[in-house]
C-alpha cells in the first residue's frame, strides 16, 4: 500500500518564476492538504482539498493556488516566486470521514523549494 | 487563534533514558491531536493520533497522553535510544477536517 508520494524531491528556481508540486494521497484517502515549512518552524497550513474543491485556506497569499483531479491527487502552484517561498512543502492525505483513523493525517517526504 | 506550544526547543539526553516531551495548547476546544516524528530534510512520520475522548494512546515504546482541559499532552519515551534522534511535533486539530496547527518541534539528541 504506497503511503504519500509528493514529486519532484528538490527544485530549484529564481525569483518571479512559477513552480508547481505535485502529491498523491495514500490510497482510499480523499482529502488532500498542503503545508509550508520553514527551516527551524512546524509546518504552516497553506490549503485543503475535497472533492475537487478547495474547502479550507490558510494565511497565504493567491499567488498559492491548488488544484486537486478526480483521482484525489492535487498540485501546490506558487506564482511570482519570492525569496522567502523557500521551504519544504509537505502534502497530507486524510480520510473524510472515517472510523477509528478518523482524521489522522498521514504526510509525504516533502518537495525542497529553493528560489534563488 | 489556536497556538501550540513546545519547550524546550531541543533536548539532549544519554542512552536508556526515559523523557517526556510536553506541548501546549491554547484552545481546548480540539478534535484530535497528533504527535509527528521528523528526521532532518524528511517529511513527517505519524506516531499517534489521540482523539478527544480519548485520554492516552500507546505504541511500542512510545506513550502520548491527552488533558484537554489543561490544553497539554506528553509524550512519553521509554528506554531512548540513539535512534530516537529526531524532531517531534505535536499539531491540533480543532473542527473536523480542519487545518492541523503545529507546534516548531521539539529536536532531541540521545547520546550513546
Amino acid at each position: 500500500d504506497a503511503g504519500v508520494t509528493q514529486s519532484p524531491t528538490h527544485l530549484i528556481k529564481t525569483r518571479g518564476q512559477q513552480v508547481t508540486l505535485r502529491c498523491s494521497p495514500k490510497s482510499g484517502h480523499d482529502t488532500v492538504s498542503w503545508y509550508q515549512q520553514a527551516l527551524g518552524q512546524g509546518p504552516q497550513f497553506i490549503f485543503q482539498y475535497y472533492e475537487e474543491e478547495e474547502r479550507q485556506r490558510g494565511n497565504f497569499p493567491d499567488r498559492f493556488s491548488g488544484h486537486q483531479f478526480p483521482n484525489y491527487s492535487s498540485e501546490l502552484n506558487v506564482n511570482a516566486l519570492l525569496l522567502g517561498d523557500s521551504a519544504l512543502y509537505l502534502c497530507a492525505s486524510s480520510l473524510v470521514p472515517g472510523g477509528s483513523s478518523y482524521n489522522e493525517q498521514f504526510f509525504g517526504p516533502g518537495t525542497r523549494l529553493t528560489v534563488l | 487563534k489556536q497556538e501550540v506550544t513546545q519547550i524546550p526547543a531541543a533536548l539532549s539526553v544519554p542512552e536508556g533514558e526515559n523523557l517526556v516531551l510536553n506541548c501546549s495548547f491554547t484552545d481546548s476546544a480540539i478534535y484530535n491531536l497528533q504527535w509527528f516524528r521528523q528526521d532532518p530534510g524528511k517529511g513527517l512520520t505519524s506516531l499517534l493520533l489521540i482523539q478527544s475522548s480519548q485520554r492516552e494512546q500507546t505504541s511500542g515504546r512510545l506513550n502520548a497522553s491527552l488533558d484537554k482541559s489543561s490544553g497539554r499532552s506528553t509524550l512519553y519515551i521509554a528506554a531512548s535510544q540513539p535512534g530516537d534522534s529526531a524532531t517531534y511535533l505535536c499539531a491540533v486539530i480543532t473542527g473536523a477536517n480542519s487545518k492541523l496547527t503545529f507546534g516548531k518541534g521539539i529536536t532531541l539528541s540521545v547520546r550513546p
